[in-house]
């Protein structure tokens, strides 16, 4: 069975750095990828980047100059980093499994994470 | 960038209509089209998978069709549990994009 949860700080200062935690089991890293994919309050769902299975990555354009993603293999852990969040920024983080040529079929349950001072 | 739009934004309905979902790409994603269901402080749950292949353990009332670039979620008969927000997705190409959604309400 696939699982993923989300872990990180429910709050953040504006201009800091997001750091959040993926853990998967049941879900090889090194043969599947892991995307992150947020949602403001309300609203749509926002790909934000993926590490690949080789350990390659992908990031939205809109966001690669901020964002960072990244793994542990030992510990089925992946990674993200975003630096210099807005209020905008507040929204729901989810990591999601990608199996291949069917889309995001896993999703952990998200974390809420708020901009504020 | 592949733009998806659904329509409409709010649909009510009451339960046991049969209701139809749009999803609209603004260029051809061949059949790689999904749609999650998502309900209040839940993740999206894959319901059906490129295009008209039901993920398992939907119920069956769920259904899919389109092709290129139009497509349509197809719930039979809505029950209580349906009302919720659906999502459209493609995974044709990257970056991989939702749609906006469309959020199913009781009338």
């Amino acid at each position: 069975q696939v699982q993923l949860k989300e872990s990180g700080p429910g709050l953040v200062q504006p201009s800091q750095t997001l750091s959040l935690t993926c853990t998967v089991s049941g879900f090889s890293l090194t043969s599947n990828s892991v995307h992150w994919v947020r949602q403001p309050p309300g609203k749509g769902l926002e790909w934000m980047g993926g590490i690949w299975g080789d350990g390659s990555t992908d990031y939205n354009s809109a966001l690669k100059s901020r964002l960072s993603i990244s793994r542990d293999t030992s510990k089925s852990q992946v990674f993200l980093k975003m630096n210099s969040l807005q209020t905008d920024d507040t929204a729901i983080y989810f990591c999601t499994g990608l199996r291949p040529r069917r889309g995001f079929a896993y999703w952990g349950q998200g974390t809420l994470v708020t901009v504020s001072s | 960038d592949i733009q998806m739009t659904q329509s409409p934004s709010v649909l009510s309905a009451s339960v046991g209509d049969r209701v139809t979902l749009n999803c609209k790409a603004s260029q051809n994603i061949n059949k790689y089209l999904n749609w999650y269901q998502q309900k209040l402080g839940e993740a999206p749950k894959l319901l059906i998978y490129n295009t008209n292949n039901l993920q398992t353990g939907i119920p069956s009332r769920f259904s899919g069709s389109g092709s290129g670039t139009d497509f349509t979620l197809t719930i039979s008969s809505l029950q209580p549990e349906d009302f919720a927000t659906y999502f459209c997705f493609q995974h044709n190409s990257w970056p991989f994009t939702f749609g906006s959604g469309t959020k199913l309400e009781i009338k």
